[in-house]
């Protein structure tokens, strides 16, 4: 079956620095790849996706890059505050229609003040 | 916030027994998801229903079943057979089964003493 590799699987970093997380494919059909954000003791949260006809996405602090040939993705945060602070899941729809997610295993993202 | 809840929050079962977790939506979604999450293991896809009536394994089935009655409800059953069933289970729902956000509930803790 599909496989999502994540990684680090946590980031420490200073209010203000970015953060970047990085997730590897191993389904070259692939072509839907969403992040989740999920906050201590609450359920996660979709905060950006991208589909394979597309290279980058962005909204506002957060954006997202998608490298098909390498089969690899990656979520930028930018600026960032101590509310960022949370687990943050990728996944991978792989090639079908349907909306079956594989998430990569997480990584926890510490921003200090 | 409703939308999609799950009951109960937490849950204790002995060995041998089997347990119903409940999730209903109110979003008038399609396609509704089961996950269960561990530490370090990110989520991982037990059962999805694309539609009312429907419903097909996910990567780690076993030990578990699901019926989808109705278009709102999708109860999942952890059976005596799931060896490790302590964990946290979230359900999921989008507005159909393709490439779309999924919403998650709040989630239920079971615990098997």
């Amino acid at each position: 079956g599909e496989n999502v590799e994540q990684h680090p699987s946590t980031l420490s970093v200073q209010e203000g620095d970015s953060a970047v997380i990085k997730c590897t494919y191993s389904d070259s059909a692939s072509n839907y790849f969403p992040w989740y954000k999920q906050e201590l003791g609450k359920r996660p949260q979709l905060i950006i996706d991208i589909r394979s006809n597309v290279g980058e996405k962005k909204d506002q602090r957060i954006a997202v890059t998608l490298n098909k040939t390498a089969k690899h993705f990656s979520l930028h945060i930018t600026e960032t505050q101590p509310e960022d602070s949370a687990v943050y899941f990728c996944a991978d729809a792989g090639g079908t229609s349907y909306g079956k997610l594989t998430f990569g295993q997480g990584t926890i993202l510490t921003v200090h003040p | 916030d409703g939308g999609i809840t799950q009951s109960p929050k937490y849950l204790f079962r002995k060995e041998g027994q089997n347990v119903t977790l409940s999730c209903e939506q109110n979003l008038n979604h399609d396609a509704m998801y089961w996950y269960r999450q561990d530490p370090g293991q990110g989520l991982r896809l037990i059962y999805y229903s694309q539609i009312v009536n429907d419903f097909q394994k996910g990567d780690i089935a076993e030990g578990y079943s699901v019926s989808r009655e109705k278009k709102e409800s999708f109860p999942l059953t952890v059976t005596s057979a799931q060896k490790n069933p302590t964990a946290f289970y979230l359900c999921a729902s989008s507005i159909t089964g393709g490439k779309n956000e999924q919403f998650f509930g709040p989630g239920t803790r079971l615990t098997v003493l």
